[in-house]
């Protein structure tokens, strides 16, 4: 019971290096999502894929990027990561009802140096 | 003003209180109502879910809904060590992401 699996845990980057953080479910839901979360300001949507082939900015999109590799992946890509980038991120997803509840990876926790 | 406002605490009681958290919000379409547990270092986990007003008992929690005044709250009775973590409200109107709070921080002191 996996449910959605993130990678890394952890990563140090610095200034202007690129990286890609990978998100996975097996619980085969539709939707997808990319949050970051930073102390005092709560969870931010990033994008989020609502179903497979499509993807959309949330809230904070400036200086990422994602891809819905297929229905159960879906990755984020800092081209040139910033130390503002510097957060705990999380992916989640959901099956495709309205108003459906979300599963959430144990994040990844990235400092930008 | 936010769409969803919540007291980011942090929020200390004694093992055994009531603990009452509470969100408002300003988008009249949301009709989908959930609080989610984070603990330390982990992912948000589902806690209670609400599908429009009203109240919904689980165990020692209960949420409640009120649409009319665009607030929702969660209660905790017999409060344990175990319930420290931080609670999220979130909100969506269905056809749109969870709109998250920003999270209330408790701690139940033994």
């Amino acid at each position: 019971n996996a449910g959605v699996t993130q990678t890394p845990k952890f990563q140090v980057l610095k200034t202007g290096q690129s990286m890609t953080l990978q998100c996975a479910q097996d619980m085969n839901h539709n939707s997808m999502y990319w949050y970051r979360q930073d102390p005092g300001m709560g969870l931010r949507l990033i994008y989020y894929s609502a179903s497979e082939g499509t993807t959309d900015k949330g809230e904070v999109p400036n200086g990422y990027n994602v891809s819905r590799l297929n229905k159960r992946e879906f990755s984020l890509r800092l081209e040139s990561a910033a130390p503002s980038q510097t957060s705990v991120y999380f992916c989640a997803s959901s099956s495709l009802d309205s108003g459906s509840s979300y599963t959430f990876g144990s994040g990844t926790r990235l400092t930008v140096v | 003003q936010k769409e969803v406002e919540q007291d980011p605490g942090p929020l200390s009681v004694p093992e055994g209180a009531i603990v009452s958290l509470n969100c408002t919000y300003s988008n009249s379409a949301f009709q989908y109502f959930m609080w989610y547990r984070q603990y330390s270092r982990k992912g948000p986990e589902l806690l209670m879910y609400t599908y429009s007003s009203g109240n919904k008992e689980d165990g020692r929690f209960t949420a409640q809904v009120d649409k009319s005044s665009k607030y929702i709250s969660l209660f905790i009775r017999d409060s344990q060590p175990s319930d420290s973590a931080t609670y999220l409200c979130a909100m969506s109107a269905g056809n749109t992401p969870l709109v998250f709070g920003k999270g209330t921080r408790l701690s139940v002191i033994a």
